[in-house]
């Protein structure tokens, strides 16, 4: 079955930095791809889906980039602040049966913005 | 707009008791509906997806055993017994296809063991 790696488990960076998270998946037929933000306390919240082969997705203040050749998908937080403090989740999903797919969850990376 | 509801929101389970849980659907266009769970240290794994009302299933994981049942289009029901440790239990709901693929979670059950 399809497995998922995230990395790395624990980042910490500061105010305004980068922060760059990766997962690799093993399935070629993976078709859809999320990741999904956890901030303590609280359910996990879709930040953003990517579909194509390779895809740059923009949103307010990240990018995802799906490489489908490579199996990697990583989102990139430019200018962290500190509202970016929380868990990351990536996910895949497998383009199985019908509206019955199994969506594998990376382990997740607790992120840190320190002022 | 809030795609799922459940309750209770957080539940003590004396060891050795059942609890159950409900999540109701909000939204008929996300009609596969999942049980996730989270472990203490995070950790989230699926645990099962039902479709049509009368669908139930079971599983046996470390640290709890698991039956769902979909009881009707708007609502999954979760019995958890033989729990030995805390954990958050989130129902899912997702679409068929395309713009509906993406999974929407529930707001969770905190399960804490006495």
């Amino acid at each position: 079955g399809e497995q998922v790696e995230q990395r790395p488990p624990h980042l910490s960076v500061r105010e305004g930095d980068s922060a760059v998270i990766t997962c690799t998946y093993t399935d070629p037929n993976s078709y859809y791809f999320f990741w999904y933000k956890q901030e303590p306390g609280a359910s996990l919240q879709l930040l953003m889906k990517v579909f194509s082969s390779t895809e740059i997705n923009e949103g307010q203040g990240f990018t995802v980039l799906l490489n489908k050749k490579d199996k990697r998908l990583s989102l990139n937080l430019t200018a962290a602040h500190p509202g970016d403090s929380a868990a990351y989740f990536c996910a895949v999903s497998s383009l199985a049966n019908y509206g019955n797919e199994k969506i594998t969850f990376g382990a997740g990376t607790k992120l840190t913005i320190k002022p | 707009v809030t795609l799922l509801e459940q309750n209770p929101r957080w539940r003590l389970v004396p060891r050795g008791q059942a609890v159950n849980l409900r999540c109701i659907l909000k939204n008929s266009q996300y009609p596969w509906m999942s049980w996730y769970q989270q472990d203490l240290q995070k950790q989230l794994q699926w645990l099962f997806t039902l479709r049509s009302p009368g669908d139930k299933e079971v599983k046996s994981l470390p640290g709890a055993d698991y039956l769902a049942t979909r009881v009707t289009d708007t609502e999954l029901r979760l019995q958890v017994a033989n729990m030995s440790q805390g954990r958050t239990l989130y129902c899912t709901c997702r679409g068929d296809w395309g713009v509906y693929a993406e999974q929407f979670f529930g707001p969770g059950t905190r399960l804490t063991v006495l």
